[in-house]
């Protein structure tokens, strides 16, 4: 199985600040890669697939980058409405999976 | 606009059996995978089954093969989770959620989730 790890785990920062996320899988997924953000009590929603491309709707101030076993997401001025939890997920095999997420609070 | 509603929450003894649907409107069914994600009180997504758009291919997890078995009937827009000798870590909210296809892909669209709970 691919493992997926995120890096931080959690993070504390400022409305305006530029936010990095990292995603690291195991075994290379060339860029089978998507994001995703879930705020508390509701179900995730799909921001960046296939590493970099944006979700229609999602704002561009998220990114999305890399290839083969190394992605980031960056947020790049954080809004009130970005506090949340971001997971990666690798859609190159079965089983599928998910990072353990990056809860993003606020400063 | 594409719209996902599952049900058949409830709670359920160890051992015993529970069945999930879900209703899609707002596209061509038969065209997508569907799978079902799940997520424990206070834990990560994690990914339990997909279906191929014609119903022909199916995978599990290993935390639930055997145990679960996912079905999808394109004239009624419904997926199906079967949930059998559940166990406590199954307790969970479930999620049905759309993608273009089983791999390769994204899970664009997702229902509000439906919570499965199994005490005795």
């Amino acid at each position: 199985d691919i493992q997926m790890t995120q890096s931080p785990s959690s993070l504390s920062a400022s409305v305006g600040d530029r936010v990095t996320i990292t995603c690291r899988a195991s075994q290379t997924i060339s860029s089978y890669l998507n994001w995703y953000q879930q705020k508390s009590g509701k179900a995730p929603k799909l921001l960046i697939h296939a590493a970099s491309s944006l979700q229609s709707g999602v704002p561009s101030r998220f990114s999305g980058s890399g290839s083969g076993t190394d992605f980031t997401l960056t947020i790049s001025s954080l809004q009130p409405e970005d506090f949340a939890t971001y997971y990666c997920q690798q859609s190159y095999t079965t089983p599928l999976t998910f990072g353990p997420g990056t809860k993003v609070d606020i400063k | 606009e594409v719209q996902l509603l599952e049900s058949g929450a409830g709670l359920v003894q160890p051992g015993g059996s529970l069945r999930l649907s879900c209703a899609a409107t707002g596209l061509i069914f038969s065209n997508y995978a569907m799978s079902w994600v799940r997520q424990a009180p206070g834990k990560g997504l994690e990914w339990v089954s997909s279906i191929s758009g014609n119903g022909g291919s199916t995978y599990y997890a290993d935390s639930v093969k055997g145990r679960f078995t996912i079905s999808r009937d394109n004239f009624k827009n419904t997926l199906s989770l079967q949930l059998n000798s559940l166990r406590a870590v199954d307790t969970a909210i479930y999620y049905c959620a759309i993608g273009d296809t089983v791999t390769a892909s994204s899970f664009a669209y997702w229902g509000q989730g439906t919570l499965v709970t199994v005490s005795s």
